[in-house]
């Protein structure tokens, strides 16, 4: 298993220009999330689903979209980037809800906007 | 609101024993989690506990006190690959991860 895949793993944007972050899991879970990470603070959590054709907004949404067609994939878009959304962003899994059940990460996506 | 505080950051010396404290107000709990996070990489699982008490994992160990809202992170036998920032984090009542900043520690030979 490949676990959780993030593409691209480095990306430079412009103030205004738009990008979709990739995103796959392959153990089969339900739940996917998008976390983004600042330096010195803790992750934030921008979208989650619960399965396909389910998205719900994390705590900070804002200029973020999601979708969530099949099982496996969970793309993030960013429109309009700007400088507040330079940051690493993480994707995660897990089979059910976050009780027992520990979050499987992805590498990552180093975010510049400039 | 919601908060996780943890220290920013720890020095220890290689094979000794440290232990990082986390601190939690949440809106429900069901759960908390630590994970370890090196420079650069993602975070990986290392501990769950939900109900009091320590739960031990090889030379990692996690204690809960849900009175207190507290827990700690035991390491022992330091080895310079434990140089990494741990993440406590809580699942609060709407089953969603709660994170602290993450406490970088730092180990010394």
């Amino acid at each position: 298993n490949a676990g959780v895949t993030q593409t691209p793993k480095f990306r430079i944007l412009k103030i205004g220009q738009s990008m979709t972050l990739q995103c796959a899991q392959d153990m089969n879970h339900n739940y996917m999330y998008w976390y983004r990470q600042d330096p010195g603070m803790g992750l934030k959590l921008i979208y989650y689903s619960v399965g396909a054709g389910i998205t719900d907004k994390g705590e900070v949404p804002n200029g973020y979209n999601v979708s969530r067609s099949t099982t496996e994939d969970f793309p993030l878009r960013l429109e309009l980037a700007a400088p507040s959304q330079t940051s690493v962003y993480f994707c995660a899994s897990n089979p059910e809800r976050a009780s027992s059940y520990e979050q499987y990460f992805g590498p990552g996506t180093r975010l510049t906007v400039t | 609101g919601q908060n996780i505080d943890q220290p920013t950051e720890m020095t220890a010396t290689e094979g000794a024993i440290v232990q990082i404290n986390c601190t939690y107000q949440t809106s429900g709990f069901n759960g908390l989690f630590w994970y370890q996070q090196h420079a650069g990489e993602a975070p990986t699982f290392l501990s769950y506990n939900v109900l009091d008490g320590l739960e031990e994992k090889g030379r990692f160990s996690s204690f809960l006190s849900r009175s207190k809202g507290y827990s700690y992170l035991l390491l022992k036998e330091l080895q310079m690959k434990d140089s990494a920032s741990y993440l406590c984090a809580v699942a609060d009542s709407n089953y969603q991860l709660i994170w602290g900043a993450g406490t970088k520690l730092i180990i010394k030979p």
